[in-house]
């Protein structure tokens, strides 16, 4: 069946970059997304991009998608300890239920 | 705020109750999900309405019941359910299945004692 993997854990310093990978095995996904879970709240959409596209920027998040590999990337500039949560990658398919998820990866933010 | 609502956003219930989880969206949206998040590992999708339709079961035990009345209510009702059942639901709702974006509630923290 279909599966999204993701490393658990990511640690930097506040100010640096921080890279959150993840990869995916339905050929057929569509829609690749990033979600933020803070503690005790819901999954918020930050941003998605379309399989056809290779490149999304939108402020301090950059998505790279490598659709050979079925590879996926988020970048955060700048990262701020605001930035700390459970970084979540799902696939998911045009005229198709699913939404498939990975099991997130938590990110820590230190001074 | 993502237009989604979930209620209550706690509940404890015994092994022998029947109790109600509510998702309510007003953004014009028609596909419905309902996930289970577990400690340490993925989000388990569950159900799925499309227009009202059930368009997925994602092989859920029968103590679970979900239940779409209209487009903008989800509810998931729940009888005889185990502590391993314990766990955050998340409701989240999509525009049609032709659209990208799937906003989530905030969720109901589900213990079962």
């Amino acid at each position: 069946g279909e599966d999204v993997e993701q490393s658990l854990f990511l640690s930097v310093r506040e100010g640096d970059s921080s890279v959150i990978n993840c990869t995916y095995t339905d050929s057929s996904s569509t829609y690749l997304y990033w979600y933020k879970q803070e503690p005790g709240a819901g999954l918020q959409l930050l941003t998605y991009i379309f399989s056809n596209m290779d490149m999304k920027q939108d402020q301090r998040l950059t998505v790279l998608l490598n659709k050979k590999d079925k590879h996926l990337s988020l970048r955060i500039a700048d990262t701020q300890t605001g930035d700390s949560a459970i970084y979540f990658c799902a696939s998911g398919g045009y005229n198709t239920d699913k939404l498939i998820f990975g099991t997130g990866t938590r990110l820590q933010v230190f001074p | 705020e993502t237009g989604v609502t979930q209620t209550p956003r706690h509940l404890v219930m015994g092994m022998t109750n029947k109790k109600s989880l509510k998702c309510e969206q007003h953004l014009g949206h028609n596909a419905m999900y309902w996930y289970k998040q577990s400690a340490k590992k993925p989000l388990e999708l569950m159900f799925v309405y499309n227009f009202k339709e059930q368009t997925e079961n994602n092989s859920v035990p029968s103590r679970f019941s979900p239940e779409c009345p209209n487009s903008s209510h989800l509810f998931l009702h729940l009888h005889t359910l185990q502590p391993e059942d314990s766990a955050l639901y998340l409701c989240a709702s999509r525009g049609t299945l032709n659209t990208p974006e799937a906003f989530f509630g905030q969720g109901t923290r589900l213990t079962v004692v």
